[in-house]
């Protein structure tokens, strides 16, 4: 499985302190997603970054891809109480007996923002 | 309007019943999605539909039948569940379904299910 491990599984910080989380994928990618879910909710889409970019910025948002180790890391700069929330990423994984892809989700970060 | 839409928001049913979930979006999005998350894991796939014809089934067991009567609406029939399954259902759809371009994937609040 193309499964994502994602590191660390929990994260608890003050706010205003930034959050890093980290997703380690085991196959050749195109793509790769990272995606927010509040409890109990929908996954919203945050950022998506290609395999032929490095680093890509959105707002107090930072991705960066390592294609070569097979990782990227979500940064959330000055941390706010309502990024508190599951955080996944998602590659692409291709499905055998049918020839298509489907995105895989990590097993996700869960982050705490302490007011 | 960039929302999908689920009902309902909760199901409880018995091992014996037959129920449906709804899903709706007018996006006009052409892949639709079934998920199912179980708590403290990852969205697993169960279902996608392209151009209102199913493209996907993940090996899904028979009790769950899915149906797409037109580009906006998704259904997730339920019939005989097993306690296992209760889970968060997540719909989600697509401009198409193009996981390789990395097409952006709108989810719904999700219908919690419990089966006694």
């Amino acid at each position: 499985s193309q499964q994502g491990e994602e590191d660390p599984q929990a994260l608890s910080i003050q706010e205003g302190e930034n959050a890093t989380m980290n997703c380690s994928y085991k196959t050749s990618i195109n793509n790769l997603q990272w995606y927010r879910q509040n409890s109990g909710r929908g996954l919203v889409h945050l950022i998506l970054i290609r395999s032929n970019e490095r680093e890509k910025h959105s707002g107090r948002l930072r991705v960066t891809l390592d294609t070569s180790k097979k990782s990227s890391s979500l940064l959330i700069t000055a941390s706010r109480a309502a990024d508190t929330a599951s955080y996944f990423c998602a590659t692409n994984e291709i499905i055998r007996n049918f020839g298509n892809e489907k995105l895989t989700f990590g097993t996700g970060t869960r982050l705490t923002i302490i007011p | 309007d960039t929302e999908v839409t689920q009902t309902p928001k909760h199901l409880v049913m018995g091992m014996t019943n037959k129920k449906s979930l709804k899903c709706e979006q007018h996006m006009g999005h052409r892949a639709m999605y079934w998920y199912k998350q179980k708590a403290k894991k990852p969205p697993e796939l169960m279902f996608v539909y392209s151009y209102e014809k199913l493209s996907i089934n993940e090996s899904v067991p028979s009790r769950f039948s899915p149906e797409c009567p037109n580009s906006s609406l998704l259904n997730l029939h339920l019939h005989a569940l097993q306690p296992e399954d209760s889970a968060l259902y997540l719909c989600a759809s697509s401009q198409d379904y193009g996981v390789i371009r990395g097409d952006t994937q709108y989810f719904g609040p999700g219908t919690r299910l419990t089966v006694l």
